[in-house]
């Protein structure tokens, strides 16, 4: 256990739906992040929240928003979204202080769309 | 631009032997270099770190090697074992700001 819980471990859903991905920390962080794993792919950083601000976006389609309600907890919401979209999503919480930057992972999201 | 390359997309090594993971950056700036272990069905999960006023570093059975000269980051496992059986990733943050970028990923495979 690394003290980041992601909710729910698995997800199917249809190019229609609306879902949201849940992440929770309780490590005292004041940094979360959004990732997409993908096969054989780098994990791709969607959103970085520092101080509850969205301080980084890295041109992630609009159909992923992210919401970040205070510093333990933050949301990916799902809309209409691609077969292509389909991923294991990560939550990372990170205490961003000088010279440190581990990252402590949940477990993911498997997300299927179908 | 940025960039983490590793050199092998899988490593398999035989129960008991040294396992070397390696991987290249690209961006000199970095300054703090992580490896994360990512089983099956699970989030990645920090093993060791190193920054960049070191060479080298070592914790349980693990080693990572850092040459700023040539860009490259290695991690040593001794003694490799069935539970060392993963994904194997590593990770740079750029001085200032502390993104991770990461890697591709090597699976490590270890036979019996």
């Amino acid at each position: 256990e690394t003290g980041v819980t992601q909710t729910p471990r698995h997800l199917v859903m249809g190019m229609t739906n609306k879902k949201s991905l849940k992440c929770e920390q309780h490590l005292g962080h004041n940094a979360m992040y959004w990732y997409k794993q993908s096969a054989k792919k780098p994990l791709e950083l969607m959103f970085v929240y520092s101080l509850e601000e969205r301080v980084e976006n890295n041109s992630v389609p609009s159909r992923f928003s992210p919401e970040c309600p205070n510093s333990s907890h933050l949301f990916l919401h799902l809309h209409t979204l691609q077969p292509e979209d389909s991923a294991l999503y990560l939550c990372a919480s990170q205490l961003e202080r000088a010279g440190f930057a581990e990252a402590f992972f949940g477990q993911g999201t498997r997300l299927t769309v179908v | 631009g940025e960039s983490v390359g590793l050199h092998l997309p899988t490593l398999s090594v035989q129960e008991g032997d040294n396992s070397i993971i390696n991987c290249a950056y690209s961006n000199s700036a970095s300054d703090y270099f992580i490896w994360y272990k990512q089983e099956s069905g699970k989030g990645p999960q920090f093993i060791i770190d190193i920054r960049s006023n070191m060479d080298k570093r070592q914790g349980q059975r693990v080693t990572v090697l850092l040459n700023k000269t040539v860009k490259h980051l290695s991690l040593q496992i001794a003694a490799t074992q069935p539970g060392d059986s993963a994904v194997y990733f590593c990770a740079e943050k750029d001085t200032g700001f502390q993104k991770l970028v990461f890697g591709t990923g090597t699976r490590l495979l270890v036979r019996p």
